[in-house]
């Protein structure tokens, strides 16, 4: 089974307007650490926001949000204001607690923000 | 400047020449890892180490060797590369305190090509 999916290959949004990017994530383990991860055209990958299992608010950075819902293994990307400089690959990512060391990476999805 | 330096960026070779991409990290990290990228697959683990001489396989071990002799390097092998391997490679690392919230810095990537 995925340890990570995103079912959204592909997703367009109007600048200045908000956008969710979906993660659902499979794990018996309760503890684990949730990541979003963004790849520009340029190919880096920018490291965006964290959510762990035991965190009990959800967490945000900037205009990154993340909507942890545990009960659903969900853990979706908001993001708010939209820029043309937010089109890009975007990759939500999962580490298991009780390896603690493997890191699973969803297939991503390419986020187009249209003026 | 922190940062995790990759050679080479670009390889091109041919199927069976062995052949080694460099990993680096300036910031004293314990935990380093490599990925491959594909298209539709996202990225996925193929070694990672926890710290000097301890290395493990991740999801995608096949083809692949490493070797952790010291802290900052983090070398990926490959012994008789084949044209499956051709791909975009990541090198990673993160700090091992504080236990898994802890992001990976990720290097530029090396595109292979196995001809």
């Amino acid at each position: 089974a995925q340890k990570i999916t995103q079912t959204q290959p592909g997703m367009f949004v109007q600048e200045k307007e908000a956008v969710t990017l979906d993660c659902t994530y499979d794990t018996s383990d309760p503890s684990y650490g949730l990541f979003w991860y963004k790849q520009p055209s340029s190919g880096e990958m920018i490291f965006l926001i964290y959510q762990g299992s035991y965190d009990q608010q959800n967490a945000t950075e900037g205009r990154y949000s993340l909507n942890f819902q545990k009960a659903r293994k969900s853990a979706n990307l908001v993001i708010s204001a939209s820029q043309l400089g937010d089109s890009a690959m975007y990759f939500c990512a999962m580490r298991e607690g009780h390896t603690g060391n493997q890191f699973y990476f969803g297939t991503g999805t390419s986020l187009t923000v249209i003026p | 400047e922190a940062q995790v330096t990759q050679n080479p960026r670009y390889l091109i070779t041919v199927t069976g020449k062995k052949l080694t991409v460099t990993c680096s990290q300036n910031m004293n990290h314990e935990y380093m890892s490599w990925y491959r990228q594909d298209p539709g697959l996202g990225l996925r683990q193929i070694y990672y180490s926890m710290n000097v001489e301890v290395t493990d396989k991740g999801d995608v071990p096949e083809g692949y060797k490493v070797s952790r002799k010291e802290k900052r390097n983090f070398p990926l092998i490959l012994e008789s590369p084949s044209p499956n391997q051709t791909s975009l490679y990541f090198c990673a690392s993160s700090s091992g305190q504080g236990g898994f919230r802890n992001e990976q810095f990720f290097g530029p990537g090396t595109r292979l090509t196995v001809l």
